[in-house]
C-alpha cells in the first residue's frame, strides 16, 4: 500500500524550514527517507523503525509518530543542496520491498 | 569502485525490440529489486530477489523478465517494447540489517 506524501511541492528561500509529511492508513514496519537529485539516483537519509522515534544528522530530521502510521522529514536552515525530491518509502513487514510515496519536490532559492 | 552498477546508462529503441539491462552489485547483499520510475517521478517496484530466488513479481506484463545467475547480479529483459515501457530502470540492493536500499545509476529507456 503506497503511502501518501504532503505537500508535492514546495520552494523555501536558502534558510527557511520545511517539513514534510509521509503517512499510512496501517501501521508499519518501518519508514525510510531518501533524497533524488535530478538525473541521479535516489540516496538514503535515514530509517526509523520504532514509534516515537526521532532521528537526524546535520540539519535534517525525522520522527516516526508512537503509532507507526506518520513520519514528518524536517529540513531547517535549508541550503540550496537541500534541493531535489524526497521520497519516504514504507514496509510494511520486515520483508516486503520499500513502497514508495509519490515524492516531493523541494526547491530552494537564493 | 561502484556498489551498484547499471549497464547501460541509456538505451533508445524502437517499438517491438527487446532490450536487457545489467545490474551487479559488490556489496554482498542477498536481495535486490527493480524499480521503474515514470517521467512523474514515481517510484514503482517491480521484481524483488533474496538469494538468486524472485519473491515478489508485481504487477508487471510478462513481457519483462528478470534472471538473477548469482546474488550479485540482477538482470532484466524486456520484449517487444511499447511506448509506455519509456522510464529509468533502477536496481537496488538492500542491506539485510538496516534495511537500506542502495540504487545504482539508473538505466533511461525511450522507446520511439
Amino acid at each position: 500500500q503506497q503511502p501518501v506524501q504532503s505537500p508535492q511541492a514546495v520552494i523555501l528561500r536558502e534558510g527557511e524550514d520545511a517539513v514534510i509529511n509521509c503517512s499510512s492508513s496501517k501501521a508499519l514496519y518501518s519508514v525510510h527517507w531518501y533524497r533524488q537529485k535530478h538525473g541521479e539516483a535516489p540516496v538514503f537519509l535515514m530509517i526509523l523503525l520504532k514509534g516515537g522515534e526521532q532521528k537526524g544528522h546535520d540539519k535534517i530530521s525525522a520522527s516516526f509518530n508512537e503509532k507507526k502510521q506518520q513520519s514528518s522529514l524536517y529540513l531547517t536552515a535549508s541550503q540550496l543542496s537541500y534541493s531535489g525530491t524526497y521520497f519516504c518509502g514504507t514496509l510494511n513487514s520486515g520483508n516486503t520491498p520499500l513502497v514508495f510515496g509519490k515524492g516531493t519536490r523541494l526547491s530552494v532559492i537564493a | 569502485d561502484t556498489a551498484v552498477s547499471q549497464t547501460p546508462k541509456y538505451l533508445v529503441t524502437q517499438m517491438g525490440n527487446d532490450k536487457s539491462i545489467k545490474c551487479e552489485q559488490n556489496l554482498g547483499h542477498d536481495t535486490m529489486y527493480w524499480y521503474k520510475q515514470d517521467s512523474k517521478k514515481f517510484l514503482k517496484i517491480m521484481f524483488s530477489y533474496n538469494n538468486k530466488e524472485l519473491i515478489i513479481n508485481e504487477t508487471v506484463p510478462n513481457r519483462f523478465s528478470p534472471k538473477s545467475p548469482d546474488k550479485a547480479h540482477l538482470n532484466l529483459h524486456i520484449n517487444s517494447l511499447e511506448l509506455g515501457d519509456s522510464a529509468v530502470y533502477f536496481c537496488a540492493s538492500r542491506r539485510t540489517d538496516t534495511g537500506e536500499l542502495f540504487f545504482g545509476e539508473g538505466s533511461r529507456l525511450t522507446v520511439l
